[in-house]
């Protein structure tokens, strides 16, 4: 346990579908992160929110829409999705974005699947 | 652009050592982690590295060569439970995490 909990861990959906992940930090962390990984690729940042600010999109599609309520939960809502976002979607958080050895803790994901 | 390059896949047998490399070229640098990711599982911290040299922990040993764009992982005494990604993240100046596509890490008996 990371202190980190994402819900749902798996996910199909399909292309005209809406649906919405949910990240949880228990941690106190102030900068919570989403990521895409895919099969044999590196890790992509798709979002970045310090003190609930977005501060880092990297030109994400807009089919993806992130939420931050306050600095503990995060959310990922997803429409007309394609095939290609098939991919395991995890969320992370650290004390703050840079100082230091800020290390990020990461949720366990949720292994989405787009039909 | 931005780059992390580690090996795809490595063997090793159990109690032995094994060392995974991982070159980077980026635009700055704010330090260079490394992550453990067991297969269907989160990743999970293993060290980090902003000053030249070797940080020891436990069986685990990282160093890195600012001058050479370069760090290793160093395992020492393996386990089985040692089969999984090995993950090279290196801060960029924006504070990005760059992420290297991972190294799988198979440990034999």
């Amino acid at each position: 346990e990371t202190g980190v909990t994402q819900t749902p861990r798996h996910l199909v959906m399909g292309m005209t579908n809406k649906k919405s992940l949910k990240c949880e930090q228990h941690l106190g962390h102030n900068a919570m992160y989403w990521y895409k990984q895919s099969a044999k690729k590196p890790l992509e940042l798709m979002f970045v929110y310090n003190f609930k600010e977005q501060t880092e999109n990297n030109s994400v599609p807009s089919r993806f829409s992130p939420e931050c309520p306050n600095s503990s939960h995060l959310f990922l809502h997803l429409h007309t999705l394609q095939p290609e976002d098939s991919a395991l979607y995890l969320c992370a958080s650290s004390q703050d974005v840079g100082t230091g050895g800020s290390e990020q803790y990461f949720g366990p994901g949720t292994r989405l699947t787009v039909t | 652009g931005q780059n992390i390059d580690q090996p795809t896949e490595m063997t090793a047998t159990e109690g032995a050592i094994v060392q995974i490399n991982c070159t980077y070229q980026t635009s700055g640098f704010n330090g260079l982690f490394w992550y453990q990711q067991h297969a269907g599982e989160a990743p999970t911290f293993l060290s980090y590295n902003v000053l030249d040299g070797l940080e020891e922990k436990g069986r685990f040993s990282s160093f890195l060569s600012r001058s050479k764009g370069y760090s290793y992982l160093l395992l020492k005494e393996l386990q089985m439970k040692d089969s999984a990604s090995y993950l090279c993240a290196v801060r960029d100046s924006n504070y990005q995490l760059i992420w290297g596509a991972g190294t799988k890490l198979i440990i034999k008996p």
